[in-house]
């Protein structure tokens, strides 16, 4: 079975700064997507960003962008330039890829509580 | 605006009553998803429905009774529940086609069963 690990539940980042968050996961599969998603308050669950596992380029979304690491089976997210609206849960989520066999869900790590500190 | 609709937001219901959930999605997927969110639990996969049928059930209470009329449609029927399935209850979708499968969440519905 998949697992993905968030091993940091909080983390506190000046406004305007830099923050990584930490992502690891574990699998068999070699083929697969890795996303992260953000929480806001109201709760809905919003992509941040999706890493496809064959590609070797790391996946940016302007201020946000990962650092993937294949063989270390880790996904780190980089939030540039942190804005007060950042501040929510994040969660780093895994999805094998399409298998025709019907739709595998998400699975996802704890979530790590980013705090933006103005 | 989110593609994928929730109702209600919030529901309190008794432990005998029976109650709905309602998801619609306008993003013309073809899967379809329940997820519950609970305060000491990552989120937890609960049902997913692929072109109308049920293709995973993870091992969730026969209390929880899913439903899915066409693509666009996902319900999740509630009765005789527990305190301890209080909780978020979000629904999600997803076009599976290859590389086109990334999920999407709606609001969520807030259960509190008392």
């Amino acid at each position: 079975a998949q697992t993905v690990t968030q091993s940091q539940p909080e983390m506190s980042v000046q406004e305007a700064e830099t923050v990584t968050l930490s992502c690891t996961y574990d699998t068999s599969e070699s083929d697969y997507y890795l996303f992260w998603y953000k929480q806001p308050p109201s709760r809905q669950m919003i992509l941040v960003i999706r890493q496809e596992a064959y590609k070797q380029q790391n996946a940016t979304e302007n201020r946000f962008s990962v650092n993937f690491q294949k063989a270390a089976k880790s996904f780190s997210l980089k939030i540039s330039d942190s804005q007060l609206g950042d501040a929510a849960m994040y969660f780093c989520a895994y999805r094998p890829a399409y298998s025709g066999g019907g739709a595998d869900g998400l699975t996802f790590g704890k979530g790590t509580h980013l705090i933006i500190q103005p | 605006e989110t593609g994928v609709t929730q109702t209600p937001r919030h529901l309190v219901m008794g432990m005998t009553n029976k109650k709905s959930l309602k998801c619609e999605q306008h993003l013309g997927h073809n899967a379809m998803y329940w997820y519950k969110q609970s305060a000491k639990k990552p989120l937890e996969l609960m049902f997913v429905y692929s072109l109308e049928e049920r293709v995973e059930n993870n091992s969730v209470p026969s209390r929880f009774s899913p439903e899915c009329p066409n693509s666009s449609h996902l319900f999740l029927h509630l009765h005789t529940l527990q305190p301890e399935d209080s909780a978020l209850y979000l629904c999600a979708s997803s076009q599976e086609d290859r590389g086109r499968n990334t999920i999407y969440f709606g609001e969520g519905s807030w259960l509190t069963v008392v």
